[in-house]
């Protein structure tokens, strides 16, 4: 079945540093989404991508849906505290109904 | 509430026994997914119910696993003679047609765990 490689698995970020994670896929999808998620809560969607090449802000965040539609990349600028959690790409094609989704980015605050 | 919710919140059963899992989704949502997420691992898929279609089971990883639908609004998951390799966070999501392709809202989730 499809799969979502996702990287880095996970990082350490300091308040004030940029952040950037992205997602690979082998086939393309028609819609990219990303999502965050706090403990013991589900995910919540943050940014999501419809058309190849276009890129998206929501605050601090931008992401972009690859040209080649089997990729797409997510970055928070000037990281805060409450930035911290698990974070999801998913991808989405037209012809099926399920959303699937990558492993995870797990950021956690330097100690 | 406004949002998805879902019952039990955690769950301890024993090996063997069966399980039922609720999700009552978002008035008017008309589409309603099941995800398993096993400690630090992704979502994984498991059902998915859109309207009266019948739903897409392509996910559901034995027939121990069975979900429905009823009245196109409450959803329950059951899992029959439960494994410890069933132990996992259940989560429950739905959408509408006011929402773009793929914009869920997720419950948070049932924990099962399996002794």
């Amino acid at each position: 079945g499809q799969q979502l490689n996702q990287s880095p698995q996970s990082m350490f970020i300091q308040e004030g540093e940029d952040v950037s994670m992205n997602c690979t896929s082998s086939s393309i999808f028609n819609t990219w989404l990303w999502y965050k998620q706090d403990p013991g809560e589900g995910p919540v969607l943050l940014i999501a991508l419809y058309k190849a090449g276009e890129l998206t802000s929501n605050g601090r965040l931008t992401a972009q849906f690859g040209i080649t539609r089997k990729d797409s990349f997510l970055n928070i600028s000037a990281s805060i505290p409450s930035d911290v959690g698990i974070y999801f790409c998913a991808g989405h094609l037209r012809s099926q109904g399920n959303l699937i989704f990558g492993k995870g980015t797990k950021l956690s605050v330097k100690p | 509430g406004a949002g998805v919710s879902q019952s039990p919140s955690n769950k301890v059963t024993e090996k063997g026994k069966d399980v039922e899992l609720r999700c009552d989704p978002i008035s008017g949502h008309t589409a309603l997914y099941w995800y398993r997420q096993s400690l630090g691992q992704g979502l994984e898929f498991l059902i998915y119910f859109q309207g009266n279609s019948a739903p897409d089971k392509s996910g559901l990883p034995s027939d121990r696993f069975s979900a429905e639908r009823t009245g196109g609004s409450v959803s329950t998951l059951t899992i029959q003679r439960t494994q410890q390799e069933d132990s996992a966070v259940y989560l429950c999501a739905s959408t509408g047609q006011a929402q773009g392709t793929g914009e869920l809202f997720f419950g948070e989730g049932s924990r099962l765990t399996v002794l």
